[in-house]
C-alpha cells in the first residue's frame, strides 16, 4: 500500500541554524503534499504545502522542495528559533477520487537556546 | 473564530466498555474528519464526511467503530466495546470543502486510555 517514510525521527539544533527534514513516498500518482506541526498536547497544524507542478515553495524561514523523480520531497526551516521545536508531519496525497493523506511518522524538532 | 473542538479531552475505560467521542467543527466547514493517532506516529484516516455522507470509510474498523454526523455539523465516533489495542489520541478535522488542498484544520484530539 501507499507509504511515507520520514527522516530523521529526532533533531536538534542550535537556535539561528538551520534544519532540514525528508520525506519519500511510494504513490507516484501523488500529487499533493502538505506539512504539518504538532506541538504538545495539540492537533497538527498545516505550516506549508506544494503541488506536484512546483519544485519548490517558500514562506518566510520555511521553505519545502519537490523531486517527483526521486519521490522526494523535503522540509527547510532556517534561523530557527525556540518556538519552532514541535513534532513535524509530512504527508502525501492524490488530488482525486477518494483521496487520503498518507502521513510520516513524524520528526521531533528541538531548538536548543 | 473558534477551531475544532473536541470532547472529553482524556477518557480512561476498561476494556469492553464503549466510549463515545464528540467533535464540533470550525463553522460553515462541509468536510469533516476523524483520524487516529498512535504514539510516535502520524494521523490515520477513519473515516471522511462531506456533510451529512460518509464519502470514505473503508479505513473504520466497523465491527466496533461507528460514526455518524447528524446535520452535517456536528459528529460523534463512537468505539463498542473498547480493546487495549484502542488506546490512541483520537483526532478530527476540518475542511471548507472535500477538496484535497482544502487546508485541514485539527482539534486538540481525544486521548483514550483502555486498561
Amino acid at each position: 500500500g501507499e507509504n511515507v517514510e520520514q527522516h530523521p525521527s529526532t533533531l536538534s539544533v542550535q537556535e539561528g541554524d538551520s534544519a532540514v527534514i525528508k520525506c519519500t513516498y511510494s504513490d507516484s500518482a501523488s500529487n499533493y503534499f502538505p506539512w504539518y506541526k504538532q506541538e504538545l498536547g495539540k492537533g497538527p497544524q498545516l505550516i506549508i504545502d506544494i503541488r506536484s507542478n512546483v519544485g519548490e515553495k517558500k514562506d518566510q524561514r520555511i521553505a519545502v522542495t519537490l523531486n517527483k523523480t526521486a519521490k522526494h520531497f523535503s522540509l527547510h526551516i532556517t534561523e530557527t528559533q525556540p518556538e519552532d521545536s514541535a513534532v513535524y508531519f509530512c504527508a502525501a496525497s492524490r488530488d482525486s477520487g477518494t483521496y487520503k493523506y498518507i502521513f510520516g511518522t513524524g520528526t521531533r524538532l528541538k531548538v536548543l537556546a | 473564530e473558534a477551531g475544532v473542538v473536541q470532547s472529553p479531552r482524556y477518557k480512561i475505560i476498561e476494556k469492553k466498555q464503549p466510549v463515545a467521542f464528540w467533535c464540533n467543527p470550525i463553522s460553515g466547514h462541509n468536510t469533516l474528519y476523524w483520524y487516529l493517532q498512535n504514539l510516535g506516529q502520524g494521523p490515520e484516516l477513519l473515516i471522511r464526511y462531506e456533510n451529512e455522507e460518509a464519502v470514505d470509510d473503508s479505513q473504520l474498523p466497523k465491527d466496533r467503530f461507528s460514526a455518524e454526523r447528524l446535520k452535517g455539523v456536528d459528529s460523534t465516533l463512537k468505539i463498542q466495546p473498547a480493546e487495549l489495542g484502542d488506546s490512541a489520541v483520537y483526532l478530527c478535522a476540518s475542511s471548507l470543502t472535500g477538496s484535497v488542498t482544502d487546508t485541514q484544520y485539527f482539534g486538540p484530539g481525544t486521548r483514550l486510555t483502555v486498561l
